[in-house]
């Protein structure tokens, strides 16, 4: 398996745009986690899925931020319009059902907003 | 409340053992998990242990738990260049058991 796919690797953007950050999770896995890295924050967890609906979003920063996953093997994260405190690295990840399943990370893609 | 906390920096010589610590306050821990990420990449699951369990070895990984304490280690034997890198403690717990909460990490560096 390819492992957890991110979309793009870097992004660079103007305050006020709006941006668009893709995954593909491992074929199979039921659960889908959106993370944001920062040197001050560390890693947060943002929003998670369970077969393919929003389950807890309550780590999402604000309503410039939204995400989606229209069916198993894809999901968006969507910032608009975007600032330059969202500069970080985004991850996503998967993970089979509960009980001892880890989270499968993607690299990442990171966001700079100028 | 859920909290995963970690040292910030380790520094120890080649060839030396290296102790990760970290502590957590959920009592309902589950799983207790070690990640590793190395520049530019996400965290890549080195192990983990299951909470009824007090110690788990793999190759040049030692992972201790104690529960009294809430005390979870990794002690990666004969440290090499190739072991630097950020290392995240983690929890799944009863309370939120779809969520793993994720400690700040501790970087770790490698003086010869």
């Amino acid at each position: 398996d390819a492992g957890v796919i991110q979309s793009p690797r870097h992004e660079v953007t103007e305050m006020g745009q709006e941006v668009t950050l893709r995954c593909k999770p491992i074929s199979g896995h039921d659960y889908l986690f959106w993370y944001r890295q920062t040197m001050m924050r560390g890693l947060e967890l943002l929003i998670y899925f369970n077969n393919n609906v929003p389950i807890d979003d309550s780590g999402m920063p604000e309503d410039r931020f939204s995400a989606k996953m229209p069916n198993a093997s894809f999901s968006t994260l969507k910032i608009q319009p975007s600032e330059p405190r969202d500069s970080a690295v985004y991850f996503c990840a998967s993970s089979l059902r509960e009980g001892n399943s880890p989270l499968h990370f993607g690299n990442g893609t990171r966001l700079t907003v100028t | 409340g859920e909290d995963v906390e970690q040292s910030l920096f380790l520094s120890v010589r080649e060839g030396d053992s290296s102790v990760i610590n970290c502590t957590y306050t959920d009592s309902s821990s589950t799983y207790l998990y070690w990640y590793k990420q190395e520049p530019g990449a996400g965290l890549q699951l080195l192990t983990y242990i299951f909470s009824n369990m007090d110690m788990k070895q793999d190759q040049r990984l030692t992972v201790l738990l104690n529960k009294k304490d809430k005390h979870l280690s990794l002690r990666i034997a004969d440290t090499q260049t190739g072991d630097s890198a950020i290392y995240f403690c983690a929890e799944r717990t009863y309370s939120s058991a779809s969520k793993i909460i994720f400690g700040s990490g501790t970087r770790l560096s490698i003086r010869p």
